[in-house]
């Protein structure tokens, strides 16, 4: 079975710190990792995403991921936060092997950075 | 995403209503799909469509029948609305891509409330 943790429920950051939002995952096989923001009152909007080969996975916004597959973790961050970047955060995964496309999405964290 | 357009985007209708919300995409994707976000739970797929002939039950298809009409145009039917189906739902097509990991886009939601 595939699935998708976020542990946090809600993070908490000052402007200017790093913030971390985890993300874990279980597949069957190799895992395409996802990580996707929503704005209030909008849809989600695509990030950044891991396929293969580096583990430091660059996307918009100044957001990074970190693939580590002996902890089945997918860690969004960002060195320094902005009062912009508070939103709901979602992980997803996909099964490399999958021949169906779908995307497993965890419950969301939400993150708020306050000034 | 302008490129994924979902109407209506707000709805209130009464118990035991038939409701049908559609989505159109101009970005030419063969795959579509329909999600519910509620509070705490995440995203939830309740159908998906990988081309005009390929409907596919999600996780959570009871109450819902969906209509794949054109490659544009993906509608999702309500046949008799009930309270618990209250929710924010989410429209997505895709395009798989050489390895079949390309992401999602999402429509801006229709906010859904069953009195």
């Amino acid at each position: 079975a595939q699935s998708v943790a976020q542990p946090e429920d809600q993070v908490n950051v000052a402007e200017g710190n790093p913030l971390t939002v985890k993300c874990t995952y279980s597949v069957s096989g190799n895992p395409y990792l996802f990580w996707y923001v929503q704005y209030p009152n909008r849809g989600l909007q695509f990030l950044l995403k891991y396929i293969t080969g580096d583990n430091l996975v660059k996307g918009s916004y100044g957001f990074e991921a970190e693939f580590n597959k002996s902890q089945t973790s997918f860690h969004l961050k960002k060195p320094s936060a902005l009062v912009s970047d508070s939103a709901l955060y979602f992980c997803a995964v996909r099964d490399r092997g999958s021949t169906l496309g779908r995307l497993y999405f965890g419950r969301g964290t939400q993150l708020t950075v306050w000034p | 995403d302008a490129d994924v357009t979902q109407t209506p985007r707000n709805r209130i209708t009464k118990t035991g209503k038939r409701i049908m919300l559609e989505c159109s995409q101009t970005k030419g994707h063969d795959r579509m799909y329909w999600y519910r976000q509620d509070p705490g739970l995440g995203l939830r797929l309740i159908y998906y469509s990988f081309d005009v002939k390929d409907i596919n039950k999600g996780e959570i298809s009871d109450g819902y029948s969906v209509s794949r009409q054109a490659q544009a145009k993906f509608s999702l039917s309500l046949e008799s609305a009930i309270p618990n189906q209250t929710a924010l739902y989410f429209c997505a097509t895709s395009d798989p891509g050489t390895g079949g990991y390309n992401e999602q886009f999402f429509g801006p939601g229709t906010r859904l409330t069953v009195l």
